[in-house]
């Protein structure tokens, strides 16, 4: 069974720096999507970023950015100049390339401090 | 543009008591997914269905129903609802499998006292 481990319940930035949201899972799949996951206290579930396993160049959505180590089965989420309004919970999540199902982290809480 | 609707946003149940979580998207989609989030634990799934007659179990199925008569709706049914069934509940809904995004409604508050 796919496994999602997000080991920082919490973490803060400043706004206008830079934060790094840390997600690892575990897989016997080679061909499969990650996905990054916002949720603000509207409690609306926002697609940030995914990333295709097959694919080794990183995605970037603007200011988001991922940085995919396949073979450690990593996948942290880079926020450059926070703002305040990217203060949310973001969950880490896995897609088996041939499935329907969403494996969740257990999600992040991220403050942005101004 | 109306994506995913859940119904009701909030509910508080007495134990024992059975309802029906409503959800339906106007996409064409045919994967469909009940999710329920707890505090630590991420979200866990419930149920899902790849098109309409075929429904299989998730993660956390026990104490919960679903059927898919047609494509557009998958309710969700607490047959007699529990305290450890309070949580949040998520309805998605993705085109397909590969990296279809999954779109997701507003969620449902579920209190059971």
């Amino acid at each position: 069974a796919q496994t999602v481990t997000q080991s920082q319940p919490e973490m803060s930035v400043q706004e206008a720096e830079t934060v790094t949201l840390s997600c690892t899972y575990d897989t016997s799949e080679s061909d499969y999507y990650l996905f990054w996951y916002k949720q603000p206290p509207s409690r609306q579930m926002i697609l940030v970023i995914r990333q295709e396993a097959y694919k080794q160049q990183n995605a970037t959505e603007n200011r988001f950015s991922v940085n995919f180590q396949k073979a450690a089965k990593s996948f942290s989420l880079k926020i450059s100049d926070s703002q305040l309004g990217d203060a949310a919970m973001y969950f880490c999540a896995y897609r088996w390339r041939g499935g329907s199902r969403l494996t969740f982290g257990e999600g992040t809480q991220l403050t942005v401090n101004p | 543009n109306a994506g995913v609707t859940q119904t009701p946003k909030f509910q508080v149940l007495k134990t024992g008591q059975s309802m029906t979580l409503q959800c339906a998207q106007d996409m064409n989609h045919e994967y469909m997914s009940w999710y329920r989030q707890d505090p630590g634990m991420g979200l866990r799934l419930i149920h899902y269905s790849v098109g309409a007659g075929i429904t299989d179990q998730g993660e956390v199925p026990n104490g919960y129903n679903v059927s898919r008569s047609t494509t557009e709706d998958f309710p969700l049914r607490l047959l007699s609802a529990a305290p450890s069934q309070t949580s949040v509940y998520f309805c998605a809904s993705s085109y397909g499998t590969d990296g279809y995004e999954a779109f997701f409604g507003q969620g449902t508050r579920l209190t059971v006292v």
